[in-house]
């Protein structure tokens, strides 16, 4: 069974850094891509951004939004995967979902999600 | 970006009554390997969004026949043939073809 679980949300100032964690479990992790989403309270949902596996190269695609502040990070031998978010603001505040992602080089399919980890930004 | 429309916003079914939702994209969401990467998501009260359809009309691992997906280029329509208590929830259509990928605004259907 594909179980994906988040971890590391909470409370932070703006302007300061916090890491999340998406270990993942039921699958080869190191064959897949993984993406992360959020949903802002009571919004629809955005796209954040997703590494490739390292058969396509392992790179990035991030949303304009936090394009330079977000980083998408991987680790095949503890399949887990990182959403490193620097320079935090209010309008980050939000819960976060990874997602499994089957890519190709232009497209990709999320098809498991984890159950979110809720990110705070506030004084 | 691609902006991905939905109509209606909300919806209120009867229990064993069809119900449909159209989606549209500003471009065509057709790839050259002759796959349209159009998905149909729900996300049901307090959970995280679970996959319906992929590439416009495969129905994901579990998912009950119920459910069916159409459409091509630019404009899709999620069917459901008898709704159940259990589909209550908001339907978000998404395009996978085009950085950054982009969900429609969802439908919100709910039970009369």
């Amino acid at each position: 069974e594909v179980q994906l679980v988040e971890s590391g949300g909470g409370l932070v100032q703006p302007g300061r850094s916090l890491r999340l964690s998406c270990t993942a479990s039921g699958f080869t992790f190191g064959d897949y891509a993984m993406s992360w989403f959020r949903q802002a309270p009571g919004k629809g949902l955005e796209w954040v951004g997703f590494i490739r596996s390292k058969a396509y190269g392992g790179t990035t695609e991030y949303a304009a939004s936090v394009k330079g502040r977000f980083t998408i990070s991987r680790d095949d031998s503890k399949s887990i995967a990182y959403l490193q978010m620097n320079s935090l603001k209010t309008e980050d505040t939000a819960v976060y979902y990874c997602t499994r992602a089957i890519t190709t080089v232009t497209t990709a399919r999320f098809d498991y999600w984890g159950q979110g980890t809720l990110v705070t930004v506030s004084s | 970006d691609i902006v991905m429309t939905q109509t209606p916003l909300s919806l209120s079914v009867t229990p064993g009554q069809p119900a449909s939702i159209s989606c549209k994209s500003s471009q065509s969401l057709l790839h050259s390997d002759g796959k349209t990467y159009l998905y149909w998501y729900l996300q049901k009260p307090g959970q995280s969004p679970q996959l319906l359809i992929y590439e416009v009309s495969s129905r994901f691992s579990g998912v009950p026949d119920r459910f069916s997906g159409s459409g091509s280029g630019t404009d899709f329509t999620l069917k459901i043939s008898r709704v159940e208590a259990e589909d209550v929830g908001v339907y978000y259509c998404m395009q996978g073809i085009h950085l950054p990928f982009t969900f429609g605004p969802g439908t919100k259907v709910d039970i009369k």
